[in-house]
């Protein structure tokens, strides 16, 4: 059963340091999403790609985001420096090029807790 | 696209039909209602999506009014693993962009 994986599943840091949460799509599928989910916010739509290109990062603060897809089986959302309000469980959704293409695949999701 | 309005929370006795409403009233015609759930803990799961004709699939049914102003989600032998937040949403095919609201909070009751 294919399945979006996402790493690490639980990070704890402190304020100030870089986190770097990755992203391993279903293989196949060519567009990759990163959403944030707070208690405040909900879920919210930070950034997505498409055949590894951004499309849009509208949702994204770019002075301290930044979102990234090495290659086909890779995606990266990084955050330097890291500040308590990022605090937040972050989640990657991949979606199919064709048949099932009005789905989006979540991942578990990375907790991130900013100290 | 389109804003929707759900209930915050609704309660459902296990192994009876659960419908979740959702009002989209200010829709638009290429704009298709789409639903999501959340189980605690889980990244949200794709449940089902509809134009205007009913849709049903080995999840869930979508009942769509003949205005499409409304629909209902229904889970019609709702389980205790069924319990989570569903959220409704309208949006432009091809717009891949989800929008989430608040959603309905489920809880099935043995």
């Amino acid at each position: 059963d294919a399945r979006v994986t996402q790493t690490p599943r639980d990070k704890v840091t402190e304020m100030g340091q870089e986190v770097t949460m990755r992203c391993q799509p279903i293989l196949g599928h060519n567009t990759v999403f990163w959403y944030r989910q707070t208690m405040m916010q909900g879920l919210e739509l930070l950034a997505y790609f498409r055949n590894r290109a951004p499309l849009d990062d509208s949702g994204m603060p770019k002075d301290r985001f930044s979102a990234e897809m090495p290659d086909a089986t890779l995606a990266t959302l990084k955050i330097q420096p890291s500040e308590p309000r990022d605090s937040a469980v972050y989640f990657c959704a991949s979606g199919p090029p064709s048949g099932r293409i009005h789905e989006q695949f979540f991942g578990p999701g990375t907790r991130l807790t900013v100290l | 696209d389109a804003k929707t309005t759900q209930p915050p929370s609704m309660d459902c006795a296990e192994g009876r039909a659960a419908n979740l409403p959702c009002n989209h009233s200010t829709i638009s015609g290429n704009e298709y209602v789409y639903w999501y759930r959340q189980i605690h803990s889980q990244g949200p799961q794709y449940i089902i999506h509809g134009l205007k004709n009913n849709e049903t699939n080995e999840m869930a049914s979508l009942i769509i009014t003949e205005d499409r102003k409304s629909s209902t989600l229904i889970l019609p032998h709702a389980t205790l693993r069924d319990t989570a937040v569903y959220y409704c949403i309208v949006k432009i095919f091809g717009n891949e962009k989800l929008t989430f609201g608040t959603g309905t909070r489920l809880t099935i009751i043995p």
